[in-house]
């Protein structure tokens, strides 16, 4: 099946720097979708790219659509404590469809 | 306004048991997800109902089955539990051609 591979597995940073994040797939999508994942709790929806080369912002977090629709760049600015978390990637061949592959997580912790 | 609730929120089975869980959501979605996570594989898709009446295998369907009960309801059974099964489990749900997936909070299971 369609695979996302999602990288750095994990990041430990200091409070205030920016940090990236990506997701590369083995086939194309029409849709990429961030969530971010807090300690026992579901994945919240960050945000949703629907066209190649999108570049899309939810405050300090921004999202790109990669040009060749196989990989999306998560971005976020000025870390700060409550940005610890686990980031999903996840692609679909339709618009945000019944079949979403997700990568498999980037951990985030913040050094305050 | 619970959004998508799952219950129970821990379980322990010993190998072989059977149970059922639950999840009910109140936005009126149309289609609701089940899906299991699992360390470092991000989420894979069980079973989906796009509709009430429907339900269809998703990416790993073995070993479960599902009862679409209504629209609110989607129920995720295990005949025989395995150790293999031990995982966290996601149910989630959307209206239809619309983004994004809302997750239930999950139910951590541990087959002894």
């Amino acid at each position: 099946g369609q695979q996302l591979n999602q990288s750095p597995q994990s990041m430990f940073i200091q409070e205030g720097e920016d940090v990236s994040m990506n997701c590369t797939s083995s086939s194309i999508f029409n849709t990429w979708l961030w969530y971010k994942q807090d300690p026992g709790e579901g994945p919240v929806l960050l945000i949703a790219l629907y066209k190649a080369g999108e570049l899309t912002s939810n405050g300090r977090l921004t999202a790109q659509f990669g040009i060749t629709r196989k990989d999306s760049f998560l971005n976020i600015s000025a870390s700060i404590p409550s940005d610890v978390g686990i980031y999903f990637c996840a692609g679909s061949p339709g618009k945000a469809g019944n079949m979403l592959t997700f990568g498999g997580g980037t951990r985030l912790m913040v050094k305050p | 306004n619970a959004g998508v609730t799952q219950t129970p929120k821990f379980q322990v089975l010993k190998t072989g048991q059977s149970m059922t869980l639950q999840c009910a959501q109140d936005m009126n979605h149309n289609s609701m997800y089940w899906y299991r996570q699992d360390p470092g594989m991000g989420l894979r898709l069980i079973y989906y109902s796009a509709s009430e009446g429907t339900t269809d295998k998703g990416e790993v369907p073995n070993g479960y089955n599902v009862s679409r009960l209504n629209k609110r309801e989607f129920s995720l059974r295990l005949e025989s539990a395995a150790p293999s099964q031990t995982s966290v489990y996601f149910c989630a749900s959307r209206r239809p051609m619309d983004s994004p997936l809302h997750f239930g909070n999950g139910t951590r299971l541990t087959v002894t």
